[in-house]
């Protein structure tokens, strides 16, 4: 059984850029949840989704949106990229209030 | 704004046990204790959760204060491989709107041979 898979694993961008990230969910899960990780921090929740909708949303602005789709993947899209938004990026799937399993993660620079 | 204090870091020598604390002073009814440890460029990995009782499994036990303000992760014997960044998160699960989890700093642990 695969566990939560994310691509790509590594990624770099120029300021102003866009981004997309990608996430398939472990087998069974319906929810997928996004974080942030600066380096020497820990993970930041950005959004969850689930049915396809966003449930909820941290502090995070606009310029981080996603969707999900009707297989339960989702994509973390970022626009208008500043220097700040390099971080590891993760991706967390459960069942609708179930335990959350994190994948790899992306790893996202921006020069 | 995470709801727990961890202490920064903390050291432990192989094949000895570990108590990595966690206060939660403000928790609420409905949150639920959950721990996850991060490898060193690794997501993070989830290692234990409870809600009021004392909980065990392969990986740990968690012991949850009586009035649940506090609790510990208890690694029995600790090995080199379980060096990592210990997160003691509080998240409700009542509700679809409001089961985030916000981690804070966490507990780096070292594991001296």
């Amino acid at each position: 059984d695969a566990g939560v898979t994310q691509s790509p694993t590594h990624l770099i961008k120029t300021r102003g850029q866009q981004v997309t990230l990608r996430c398939s969910p472990k087998s069974g899960h319906d929810t997928v949840s996004w974080y942030q990780q600066a380096l020497g921090q820990g993970p930041q929740f950005i959004f969850q989704y689930y049915e396809e909708e966003e449930r909820q949303r941290g502090n995070f602005p606009d310029r981080f949106s996603g969707h999900q789709f009707p297989n339960y993947s989702s994509e973390l899209n970022v626009n208008a990229l500043l220097l700040g938004d390099s971080a590891l990026y993760l991706c967390a799937s459960s069942a609708i209030l179930g335990t959350q399993y994190f994948g790899p993660g992306t790893r996202l620079t921006v020069l | 704004d995470a709801k727990t204090t961890q202490p920064n870091s903390m050291e432990s020598n192989e094949e000895e046990p570990v108590h990595l604390p966690c206060n939660h002073s403000t928790i609420s009814g409905t949150d639920y204790i959950h721990w996850y440890r991060q490898l060193p460029s690794q997501g993070p990995e989830y290692v234990i959760h409870g809600l009021t009782s004392n909980v065990n499994n392969r990986m740990a036990s968690l012991a949850i204060a009586e009035d649940r303000k506090s609790s510990t992760l208890i690694l029995h014997r600790a090995t080199l491989r379980d060096a990592a960044v210990y997160y003691c998160i509080l998240r409700a699960r009542s509700n679809v709107e409001n089961n985030d989890m916000r981690f804070g700093a966490g507990t780096r642990l070292t594991v001296k041979p």
